[in-house]
């Protein structure tokens, strides 16, 4: 089976920094994404990790251990617009991904 | 044009009746998806089309029936459905070769209601 685990919320202010964690147990690892998905909309990539490190895209920076099957999604900067739901995905084989649990964030003043 | 359109927005539908689920890319993908998401719960795979020809079946009931036209369209026919198959229906679509084809493109989604 497949196993994804997130924290199902995460609360925090303007122009903190957050971190959102993922564990996995997968039956195939090609790599680690994230997606962001607001209420009412469709998921959008944010990240990739296809090898161990530190990806830095803009205010999203993403991080993968392949040895402890482990990732996060760091925001920082954080405004109002990131309150949304963040999902990890790996990617078990070519053109399958499996999702993980979800993490709402809540971005408050 | 990096967008995926899905029609229609929203559907319902009797558990007799036949409907279709509509998705259109113009990106060139060759790799297409559908997703069902249920409320506050991950994205789950269904089908997956390569080139055209259907790669992967998540052991989707046969009440659901995907169809790929041409590589732009992908189209998802619902037949005698019951009402634990109300969902949202999302379409992806990805390239199929290294190293970009793990980012996946997701339409807007449609919301089925089966009553």
């Amino acid at each position: 089976g497949q196993s994804l685990e997130q924290p199902s919320e995460v609360t925090a202010v303007e122009g903190a920094i957050v971190q959102i964690n993922c564990t996995y147990q997968t039956s195939g690892f090609y790599g680690l994404s994230w997606y962001q998905q607001h209420d009412g909309g469709a998921p959008t990539f944010l990240s990739y990790n296809a090898l161990d490190g530190l990806e830095e895209t803009g205010r999203f920076s993403s991080f993968l251990s392949r040895s402890d099957s482990y990732g996060y999604l760091l925001l920082q900067e954080l405004q109002m617009k990131d309150s949304a739901s963040y999902f990890c995905a790996v990617r078990v084989s070519f053109q399958k991904l499996v999702f993980g649990t979800g993490t709402r964030l809540l971005v408050s003043p | 044009d990096t967008e995926v359109t899905q029609t229609p927005k929203h559907l319902v539908m009797g558990m007799t009746n036949k409907k279709s689920l509509k998705c259109e890319q113009h990106m060139g993908h060759r790799a297409m998806y559908w997703y069902k998401q249920k409320a506050k719960k991950p994205p789950e795979l269904m089908f997956v089309y390569s080139y055209e020809k259907l790669s992967i079946n998540e052991s989707v009931p046969s009440r659901f029936s995907p169809e790929c036209p041409n590589s732009s369209l992908l189209n998802l026919h619902l037949h005698a459905l019951q009402p634990e198959d109300s969902a949202l229906y999302l379409c992806a679509s990805s390239h199929d070769r290294v190293p970009t084809s793990y980012e996946q493109y997701f339409g807007p989604g449609t919301r089925l209601t089966v009553t």
